[in-house]
């Protein structure tokens, strides 16, 4: 059974620039969350999706951060207009069962951001 | 106040050695708590979970939870380099909170 994938492993941009990040759950699985680690400090929850419909967003940190999942398969995490604050390393998880509990997440590799 | 701290090392030991890692919080709703390996360049992945207090054995590794002090870790025994990687702690409540706090992991060396 194939884990969660994220793509791209790793993209540089400018400040000012968009980036989408994409994850694609393993399959089956209706919970997705993405969560992102800045240097230096922990892993922080941003939001989480139940099928298509957003469950929980209150880790977001601003309005330039805009997630979608059409459908209820893969996600994206739009960044426009990128900071370079918002370099870090953002991951994707998903699980099976709703609510679900912390345990029952699947990670995937995430996608390493540098602004500059 | 971080709500989970966590020494980010890093930790340097011998092959075979006992490797002890711990975790203090400050959140008394925490009842799940979690250790994660993490390889370089890839994601979190579970290595045990315990409920509420007490411990749990898993081959070499050991997870502990003191909640009166606060307090987890995370023995492994006969370390192998192939441990040689970053152990993220992580904690919810109950209740159906499935958002992990994490701390900001310990990085792990294992030298042969």
């Amino acid at each position: 059974e194939a884990g969660v994938t994220q793509f791209p492993s790793h993209s540089v941009i400018e400040k000012g620039q968009t980036v989408t990040l994409r994850c694609d759950p393993i399959s089956g699985h209706d919970n997705l969350y993405w969560y992102r680690r800045v240097m230096g400090k922990e892993i922080k929850f941003l939001l989480h999706f139940v099928k298509e419909s957003k469950q929980d967003e209150s880790g977001m940190p601003n309005n330039r951060f805009l997630a979608e999942r059409t459908g209820g398969t893969y996600s994206t995490l739009k960044v426009q207009p990128a900071e370079l604050e918002d370099s870090g390393v953002y991951f994707c998880a998903s699980s099976q069962v709703f609510p679900g509990l912390a345990h029952e997440q699947y990670f995937g590799p995430g996608t390493r951001l540098t602004v500059t | 106040q971080k709500e989970v701290e966590q020494d980010p090392g890093p930790l340097s030991v011998p092959e075979g050695a006992i490797v002890s890692l711990n975790c203090t919080y400050s959140n008394s709703a925490f009842q799940y708590f979690m250790w994660y390996r993490q390889y370089s360049r890839k994601g979190p992945e579970l290595l045990m979970y315990t409920y509420s207090s007490g411990n749990k054995e898993d081959g070499r590794f050991t997870a502990q939870v003191d909640k009166s002090s606060k307090y987890i870790s995370l023995f492994i025994r006969d370390s192998q380099p192939s441990d040689s990687a970053t152990y993220l702690c992580a904690m919810s409540a109950s209740g159906g909170s499935y958002i992990p706090t994490f701390g900001r992991g310990t990085s792990l060396i294992v030298h042969p």
